[in-house]
């Protein structure tokens, strides 16, 4: 059964350095999205992406994101220069109509 | 008011039970409907969806929408032990490249 896959499983950082976090969406979908989820928070929304441009993003999705769909088969997560709290779970998801799929995460720890 | 309201347990039954677990929001536009299970520190994965009201069936788990009490279900028959997980629910105005808004999860866990 095809599915999300995201890199890495764990990024531990310094503030103020820059990361890139990777997902590789499910081959034949459409829509992908980015979500975080502090620890013990509910799963929050950051930014959908469709036909190489951004949808929809939210006001969590500031300058200092940005995403990329370098190829046919990546999807990015850039934080430009990291903050403590930038610390949660990041998950990819992706769909080919509104069902959602995520992937299992990229704990980011900002120390 | 928050968007969406759901009750973050702990929730604890006996193996075989039937368990209820319930979402109620605020937003009306909502129109697409999802439950995930998510096991600590894994990406939420996808149960069940629906669009609009009505229930839908898969194997042990029903899902039903009443869009007029802006009130959703998940039934899980039969429940097992490796049902324990949390449960969030999770929905949406519109369909491709819609963000999800999100529950902040029940934690069901059921005993042998």
């Amino acid at each position: 059964e095809p599915e999300v896959t995201q890199t890495p499983s764990h990024q531990v950082t310094q503030m103020g350095q820059e990361v890139i976090l990777r997902c590789v969406p499910i081959s034949n979908h459409l829509y992908f999205y980015w979500y975080r989820q502090i620890l013990g928070q509910k799963v929050e929304f950051l930014v959908s992406f469709y036909n190489n441009e951004i949808s929809e993003k939210s006001e969590i999705f500031d300058d200092q994101f940005s995403v990329e769909r370098p190829d046919g088969s990546n999807f990015t997560l850039k934080i430009r220069s990291t903050k403590l709290e930038d610390s949660a779970m990041y998950f990819c998801a992706s769909s080919r109509a509104y069902e959602q799929y995520f992937g299992p995460g990229t704990r980011l720890t900002v120390t | 008011q928050k968007e969406v309201e759901q009750d973050p347990g702990p929730l604890s039954v006996p193996e075989g039970a039937i368990v209820s677990l319930n979402c109620t929001y605020s937003n009306s536009a909502f129109q697409y409907f999802m439950w995930y299970r998510q096991y600590s520190r894994k990406g939420p994965e996808l149960l069940m969806y629906t669009y609009s009201s009505g229930n839908k069936e898969d194997g042990r788990f029903t899902a039903q929408v009443d869009k007029s009490s802006k009130y959703i279900s998940l039934f899980i028959r039969d429940s097992q032990p490796s049902d324990s997980a949390t449960y969030l629910c999770a929905m949406s105005a519109a369909g491709g490249g819609n963000k999800l808004t999100f529950g902040t999860g029940t934690q069901l866990k059921v005993e042998l």
